[in-house]
């Protein structure tokens, strides 16, 4: 039972573009949520992560989104660059540590 | 440097034959935690310890055994290892997994392949 989805194994965006990637979850007593990216060969280093209190947290070209009614996050990348190319995983973390993770998003950025 | 190192970075190794998957941090971090990633269903909770003896589950810990008795080292025990085992394993340490300004770090993954 995955509590936490990312639905688009993949994404292809142009350089320069803005990039989105979703993340859905089922479990309405996560109200943390992080992003992280991971490159090939490497461990995922954070990206960016939002308290449930919030709905946007921003932090120079990556925006991360929540709807708490929907249960939706999204990541937004503006403007995309080739070294973004990575996988992103969407985690969520409820009050007991339990940190649950995404299937992952794998973005590629053409030039 | 900041790290979490994980050893060994590759084995394959047998059904049955008892390994350890080491994990040291030396951030002084409080938090760790195992992960194993399998392709389509990302990173899984193994289990995670807040601090020193003390462990949790978490999504998979079946087949698996954890201990924390120093603060910067928390080892990963397959004690009868089966071929399901077979994946990408991560750990990773944080002052707290829900600190915002303090994440998880993460070592590099350990691929293990169980025959």
């Amino acid at each position: 039972d995955q509590q936490v989805k990312q639905n688009s194994p993949s994404l292809s965006v142009q350089e320069g573009r803005i990039s989105i990637l979703n993340c859905d979850y089922t479990n309405s007593m996560f109200d943390y949520f992080l992003w992280y990216k991971k490159y090939p060969a490497e461990g995922p280093t954070f990206l960016i992560s939002i308290s449930s209190i919030k709905d946007k947290n921003e932090d120079g070209r990556f925006t991360v989104f929540l709807n708490k009614s929907a249960k939706h996050l999204s990541l937004h990348i503006v403007p995309s660059q080739p070294g973004d190319s990575a996988v992103y995983f969407c985690a969520a973390s409820a009050y007991n540590n339990d940190m649950r993770f995404g299937a992952g998003t794998r973005l590629t950025v053409k030039p | 440097e900041a790290q979490v190192t994980q050893n060994p970075r590759y084995l394959i190794t047998v059904t049955g034959k008892k390994l350890t998957v080491t994990c040291s941090q030396n951030m002084n971090h409080e938090y760790m935690s195992w992960y194993r990633q399998d392709p389509g269903l990302g990173l899984r909770q193994i289990y995670y310890s807040m601090n020193v003896e003390v462990t949790d589950k978490g999504d998979v810990p079946e087949g698996y055994k954890v201990s924390r008795k120093e603060k910067r080292n928390f080892p990963l025990i397959l004690e009868s290892p089966s071929p399901n085992q077979t994946s990408l394993y991560f750990c990773a340490s944080s002052t707290s997994s829900r600190d915002p300004n303090q994440p998880q770090h993460f070592g590099d993954g350990t691929r293990l392949s169980i025959l």
